[in-house]
């Protein structure tokens, strides 16, 4: 299948300092991919979609200049928290789809990326 | 908005036997495809089973089959046969067709040896 590979894997920054996450699709090229965030022993839920060459689509509640989406090519999209603080610890992961296969097929995800902000 | 909602936090299995998953869900699309994937310790999200709802006949995958109820929107996870390394959080996944993934809150699968 696929491979979609997100860096890093994990990161432990001060709060109040930004970092990026970046979300790369190896073997295929992506126009959008989605942006998840899991806490503890809890589902995925969607924070935004990641859009090559135009604005991100973020999800209800979801602050869209604290977690900056930049969709730049077809292969690479990046989620930056902006002014981490301890709340945004969490899990995140990228997902894709190779295109033009319609809707039923299954979505690559990254291998996830572990945030703590300390 | 759509909703997946799947009951069971936890269910546990003896090895070798067989295991459902619930899982519900809440739209008014006709046109959607449903998903179970499969996240281990690794936390890398694996696909299990795919299903398009159009279809009437409910997927298989070796060991893994679903019960899709389309009036009841209704969309069961069985495993047969179940193996030490099934053991893993089981998420049920709703796609519209505009492309979004909605996940359920997940149920964590124990595999008894």
């Amino acid at each position: 299948g696929a491979v979609v590979s997100q860096h890093p894997s994990w990161v432990i920054c001060k709060s109040g300092t930004s970092v990026k996450i970046e979300c790369r699709s190896l073997d295929f090229q992506a126009t959008t991919m989605f942006w998840y965030r899991q806490f503890p022993k809890q589902s995925l839920m969607l924070m935004a979609t990641s859009n090559e060459g135009s604005k991100a689509t973020y999800e209800q509640g979801v602050e869209k200049d604290k977690f900056l989406i930049n969709h730049a090519s077809l292969t690479l999209s990046t989620l930056t928290v902006t002014s981490a603080h301890p709340e945004d610890s969490s899990f995140y992961i990228c997902s894709a789809r190779v295109p033009g296969q319609g809707p039923n097929t299954e979505a690559f995800f990254g291998q996830g990326t572990r945030l703590t902000v300390v | 908005a759509q909703t997946v909602t799947q009951s069971q936090p936890e269910m546990s299995v003896q090895e070798a036997e067989t295991v459902t998953l619930s899982c519900t869900y809440d739209t008014s699309e006709s046109d959607y495809y449903l998903f179970w994937y499969k996240q281990p310790p690794s936390r890398q999200m694996i696909l299990v089973i795919r299903q398009e709802a159009y279809k009437q006949q409910n997927a298989t995958e070796n060991r893994f089959s679903v019960n899709f109820q389309k009036a009841a929107k209704s969309f069961s996870l069985k495993i047969s046969d179940s193996q030490l390394g099934d053991a893993a959080m089981y998420f049920c996944a709703y796609r519209s067709a505009m492309d979004d993934m909605r996940f359920g809150a997940g149920t964590r699968l124990t595999v008894k040896p």
